[in-house]
């Protein structure tokens, strides 16, 4: 079955540390890959994604990340990260034969020390 | 930018009632989906919902689940006969279109925590 997988549980950093979260997925046909974040109390937001083309895509707030199709891989990186970066992290897939539903990885819990 | 609406943000119910989870999806959108997330486990797929029927639906939602659009702004999901198991934070979302295409972007509510007691 198609997973995704989140290697970090709980990151923590200080302010102006640079961030990668890891993400993996386990389909190997074509699909669709996302970043959502949550900030304490608000809704699922989405930062960043891809679809086709340039590998890196950039989203909002400076976050990029890097889509290696060899590696199943869609890591999220920041290169200083802020106090107001205090949130979850979600990566999802949506694979291109199951409809649209996003498939989630566990989470990563970010916190930012000021 | 547009959001999804959810109510209520906590709702606590004893075992063995029905609870009503509602969602005002964003306006221009016609492709609906709920997910949930128990606590320290992962965000998974509830349901899909479209036209009035129910696209796709994973094996979690059995017949105690249930989805409507009872007008023309609201989705809600029914838990006929809660459990325990079913306490979790439950997330709404919608979509412009469903399938591949680039306008396919889920946009989700801040969620719903049921507690069931």
């Amino acid at each position: 079955a198609q997973s995704v997988s989140q290697h970090n549980h709980h990151v923590i950093l200080s302010e102006a540390a640079s961030l990668e979260l890891g993400c993996n997925y386990s389909y190997g046909g074509t699909v669709n890959l996302f970043w959502y974040v949550q900030y304490p109390g608000q809704h699922l937001q989405l930062l960043l994604k891809y679809f086709s083309g340039d590998p890196l895509v950039k989203g909002i707030k400076g976050f990029e990340a890097e889509f290696i199709k060899s590696k199943f891989s869609f890591n999220l990186r920041k290169p200083s990260v802020q106090w107001s970066d205090t949130a979850e992290y979600f990566c999802a897939v949506r694979s291109y034969n199951q409809g649209g539903k996003l498939i989630f990885g566990q989470g990563t819990e970010l916190s930012v020390k000021p | 930018e547009p959001e999804v609406t959810q109510t209520p943000s906590h709702q606590v119910t004893q075992m063995g009632q029905e609870v009503i989870l509602r969602c005002v999806p964003i306006s221009n959108h016609l492709y609906f989906y709920w997910y949930r997330q128990i606590l320290g486990q992962k965000v998974e797929f509830l349901v899909s919902f479209y036209n009035n029927e129910i696209s796709e639906k994973s094996e979690i939602f059995d017949d105690q689940f249930s989805v409507e659009r009872p007008d023309g702004s609201n989705f809600t999901l029914k838990i006929r006969s809660t459990k325990l198991e079913d306490s979790a934070m439950y997330f709404c979302a919608s979509s412009e279109v469903m399938g591949q295409g680039k306008k396919n972007i889920q946009y989700f509510g801040a969620g719903t925590r049921l507690s069931v007691l």
